[in-house]
Formats: structure tokens, C-alpha cells, sequence
């Protein structure tokens, strides 16, 4: 059973709009929930992260909503560049160093 | 800027082979992983490490071994690969206080 759930699997915008990615997991004691972004060829990197003590994180662009009672959140990408075109995973942990569990990835399209 | 180093980067064997891939990092960081990459599933974790020595089994260990022979070195080895094994594999590194994973480049295996 996946633990982290990640909605929808692909997802194309235009230039300007907002993209909104879903991810829910089923541990409740999960407490880490970082995004991960990966361009084609390379390995993925942390593009921004959230604790479970926290409702909302904001990075520039990069937004995560938390929903603890509901076990979702969501990463917004506002004013969407074509640049953001990647696939972004959802992740989630317990205890850092046991290594985070990934979501299957939400592959982003921006066009101009 | 955190480094992590994988060879090779492409690897093609026989069903049987051995093979071993291995993970460079400079990051001084004492976790060390290994996730494969497939398409569906996303990203698993296979085994890491907390140290020279230290050896954990992670979600999808069946057919792998690893051995982590100093802070820097992080070994996957495969000793009778199967075809089920072809996948893209990352090597991560991460500080136990911040959790970021910093993954390498990647090496994908094939085998035929």
C-alpha cells in the first residue's frame, strides 16, 4: 500500500498560472514533509519542506499547505515559468535518518 | 555545494552478472542511501547507512547487498542481477540534523 499519495500524475499549465499539486499519506506519525524536484537526467533536490507543526511554508514562488487532521497538503506554484517544468515528489518521514518515503511524482508542464 | 559522485552511470548486464555500483560523497554527512528510481513507482529506499560500518535495511532490499567502507563510501551490489533489477539508481547523503537528502546523478543498469 503506497504510504504517500501523490494527485494528479501529470499536470500541464500555461505560463502565469497557478499549479497545484496534492499529496496525502497514511502514517500519522509522519512529521517531515519535504518536496522534492527533479528535471530530466539529474537526481532530485529539495525544493521545500514543512514540519507537522506548521500549517502553511512559503518559498518564493513555492507554497505548502498542511492539513495534519486530514493527513494532506499541497504545493502551490504561483505565476508558473516554464523553467518549473519537472516532476515534483511528495515525501514524508518519521525520523530523518530512516530515509524518507516518496510519493510516485507529479510531472508538471508549463507552456508559454 | 554538497557533491555526491556515482559510477558508472551506465551499466549493462547479463542476467547472473555481478555488478557493483558505487557512491562518492564530500559532504562530510554521516547518512548515506540508496533508493532506485521506476517508473510507477517512484523512488524506494534499498539500504542505508549511518556510518563506516554501519549497514540498514531499507523498503526493497531482496537481491541487494551494500557496504559502507568509510564516511565517503557508500557500495550497492548486486551478485546474481535480475532483469527486475533494471532501474535507475540515486545515492543519497544527508545530515542527521536537517534531513536533506542530496542525491547524486544517477546510475541506470540494464539487465538483459
Amino acid at each position: 500500500q503506497q504510504q504517500v499519495r501523490q494527485s494528479p500524475q501529470s499536470l500541464t499549465v500555461w505560463e502565469g498560472e497557478t499549479a497545484i499539486l496534492n499529496c496525502s499519506y497514511e502514517d500519522s506519525t509522519f512529521n517531515y514533509f519535504p518536496w522534492y524536484q527533479q528535471f530530466p537526467g539529474e537526481g532530485p533536490a529539495l525544493l521545500i519542506s514543512i514540519s507537522s507543526v506548521s500549517d502553511k511554508k512559503e518559498d518564493g514562488r513555492f507554497t505548502i499547505f498542511f492539513n495534519k487532521r486530514e493527513k494532506k497538503l499541497s504545493l502551490h506554484i504561483t505565476d508558473s515559468q516554464p523553467g518549473d517544468s519537472a516532476t515534483y515528489f511528495c515525501a514524508a518521514s518519521l525520523n530523518y535518518a530512516q530515509g524518507l518515503t516518496f510519493g510516485l511524482g507529479t510531472r508538471v508542464s508549463v507552456f508559454p | 555545494e554538497a557533491a555526491v559522485t556515482q559510477s558508472p552511470r551506465n551499466k549493462v548486464t547479463v542476467t547472473g552478472g555481478n555488478v557493483t555500483l558505487s557512491c562518492r560523497q564530500t559532504n562530510s554527512h554521516n547518512y548515506m542511501y540508496w533508493y532506485r528510481q521506476d517508473t510507477g513507482h517512484g523512488l524506494r529506499l534499498i539500504h542505508y547507512s549511518y556510518g563506516a560500518g554501519n549497514l540498514q535495511i531499507g523498503d526493497v532490499p531482496d537481491g541487494y547487498k551494500a557496504t559502507r567502507t568509510t564516511q565517503e563510501d557508500f557500495f550497492l551490489l548486486l551478485e546474481l542481477a535480475s532483469p527486475s533489477q533494471t532501474s535507475l539508481y540515486f545515492c543519497a547523503s544527508s545530515e542527521r540534523t536537517t534531513g536533506q537528502l542530496y542525491f547524486g546523478e544517477g546510475s541506470k543498469l540494464t539487465v538483459l
